[in-house]
C-alpha cells in the first residue's frame, strides 16, 4: 500500500541552522511527492514538489529531492529564520483520482 | 493568488445534528477533495469529486456523509447525525487537470462535536 512516514517532532533549532525533515514513503505506481506547511492559524500550503525521481523542488531556501533508491524525500534549509516556524507535512498522490497519503506532520520551532 | 476558501473557520454542534461544512474551490479547477484531521492524527482522505460525482471515497466516508456541488462554485460536506469522534479539522482542496498537479488547501473547518 501507500503510506508516508517523517521523523517525530517537535524539531527545535536557532535562528540560522541548518534544518533536515526525514521523509520516506512506500508506493504503488509513480506518485509525485509533496511538502505542504502549515504555519499558526492558517492553513496547508504547498511549499513544494516533485514529480519524479532525482527531481528536486526548491522553494523560500527550502529543497527536496525525489530519490528513489532510498524512498525518500527529505526536506533541508541551509539557514532556518524565525518565520519558518510551523509544521511540515511530507506527502505523496495515490490512485487514479490522486488523493493525498500523508505523513504526521513535523512542528518546527525556530528560536532568535 | 485564487484561494480555496471554507466557511465556517469553527464550527460547534450538539451530538446528533446534522452540520455542512462549504468551500469555494478555485475556480478552474475540476478536481475537489475532503480531507480531516483529528487532532494529533495524521491528516486523513475522504473522498474524491469530479465531473459531478464521487470518484473516490475512504473507509471513513459511510453513509452518514455526503458532498454536493450545489452550483459553479460551492462544494460541501455534509454530516448527517454527528457523533463526538467526528471532531476534527476538515480541509477542503481542488486542483486543475493533470495528475501531478498540487492540490490547494482552504484554512480549514474546525468541527466541535459537544
Amino acid at each position: 500500500g501507500n503510506s508516508v512516514t517523517q521523523m517525530e517532532g517537535p524539531v527545535t533549532l536557532s535562528e540560522e541552522a541548518f534544518l533536515t525533515i526525514n521523509c520516506t514513503y512506500t508506493a504503488t505506481g509513480y506518485p509525485s511527492l509533496f511538502w505542504y506547511v502549515q504555519y499558526p492559524g492558517e492553513g496547508l500550503q504547498l511549499l513544494l514538489k516533485a514529480t519524479k525521481a532525482d527531481d528536486k523542488g526548491s522553494n523560500k531556501g527550502f529543497e527536496a529531492t525525489y530519490r528513489k533508491e532510498t524512498t525518500s524525500f527529505h526536506l533541508e534549509k541551509g539557514s532556518v529564520q524565525v518565520s519558518d516556524s510551523a509544521v511540515y507535512f511530507c506527502a505523496l498522490n495515490a490512485g487514479n483520482n490522486r488523493k493525498l497519503i500523508w505523513g504526521l506532520g513535523t512542528s518546527l520551532a525556530v528560536n532568535p | 493568488e485564487p484561494e480555496v476558501t471554507q466557511t465556517p473557520s469553527h464550527q460547534v454542534t450538539q451530538m446528533g445534528q446534522e452540520v455542512i461544512l462549504r468551500c469555494v474551490p478555485i475556480s478552474n479547477h475540476l478536481y475537489f477533495y475532503w480531507y480531516r484531521q483529528i487532532l494529533g492524527q495524521k491528516v486523513e482522505f475522504l473522498v474524491s469529486f469530479y465531473n459531478n460525482e464521487i470518484s473516490e471515497k475512504s473507509e471513513i466516508f459511510d453513509d452518514q456523509f455526503s458532498v454536493e456541488r450545489p452550483d459553479g462554485s460551492n462544494f460541501t460536506l455534509k454530516i448527517r447525525s454527528t457523533k463526538l469522534e467526528d471532531s476534527a479539522m476538515y480541509f477542503c482542496a481542488s486542483r486543475m487537470t493533470g495528475g501531478n498537479q498540487p492540490q490547494h488547501f482552504g484554512d480549514g473547518t474546525r468541527l466541535s462535536i459537544l
